[in-house]
């Protein structure tokens, strides 16, 4: 059973407001990700960290930013949220030397 | 550059039925083959994997066998039930240079079991 913990699951916000998805992990994993899901089910990578201190965008440009103090700790950050920013967002990690990812249960964010 | 495409859903049979989600790639090196299942309203999680060519990986009677001559990874199933109703993703990891590397996760094939 993977540990790995995202909150909060469900979020419904107004425009403009600034949010931080939570994510964290108890198995010690170095790498860390943020997937954004669209409605028609398709994964963007849009942030990852192969340790503390270290941050890359994915291949999905986001206004979100991500940050990585703690090996356990993945949160991303939104500013000002926006209508096109409502999706799903999914947390995942994994060990170096294993190419295996666990995934949190996701947060499915709406902005009104 | 690397990619995935898995047989474009939704996939409907009835119970019982037998089950293949065709799934190719396009990446450098032979990197390792994954199925990931999401049931609704849930996050990922692993079904089955191949690291070689010719390795068969298999899980739930869920199964895929790596072919490294036609880059692909089909997941078939003899027999589905209800319950595997779920969103099912193909997903390649690619190695970059030594500890580095990502999934790269196809669309995702949706499939619905009737009774």
């Amino acid at each position: 059973e993977a540990d790995i913990y995202q909150t909060p699951r469900y979020l419904v916000i107004g425009t403009g407001k600034k949010i931080t998805l939570e994510c964290s992990q108890t198995m010690g994993h170095d790498k860390m990700y943020w997937y954004q899901q669209d409605p028609g089910m398709e994964l963007h990578l849009i942030h990852y960290s192969y340790g503390v201190n270290s941050t890359e965008k994915g291949d999905l440009s986001s206004e979100s930013t991500v940050s990585r103090i703690r090996t356990e700790h993945f949160p991303l950050t939104l500013e000002s949220a926006r209508p096109s920013h409502t999706s799903q967002y999914l947390c995942a990690s994994s060990d170096f030397g294993q190419v295996e990812a666990f995934f949190g249960q996701g947060t499915r964010l709406t902005v009104v | 550059g690397n990619s995935v495409t898995q047989m474009e859903g939704p996939v409907t049979l009835s119970e019982e039925a037998f089950l293949t989600i065709n799934c190719t790639y396009t990446a450098t090196g032979y990197p390792s083959l994954f199925w990931y299942v999401q049931y609704p309203g849930e996050g990922l999680q692993l079904l089955l994997k191949a690291t070689k060519a010719d390795d068969k990986g298999s899980n739930k009677g869920f199964e895929a066998t790596y072919r490294k001559e036609t880059t692909s990874f089909h997941l078939e199933k003899g027999s589905v039930q209800v319950s595997d109703s779920a969103v099912y993703f193909c997903a390649p990891y690619v190695n970059y240079g030594g500890s580095q590397g990502n999934l790269i996760f196809g669309k995702g094939t949706k499939l619905s079991v009737k009774p």
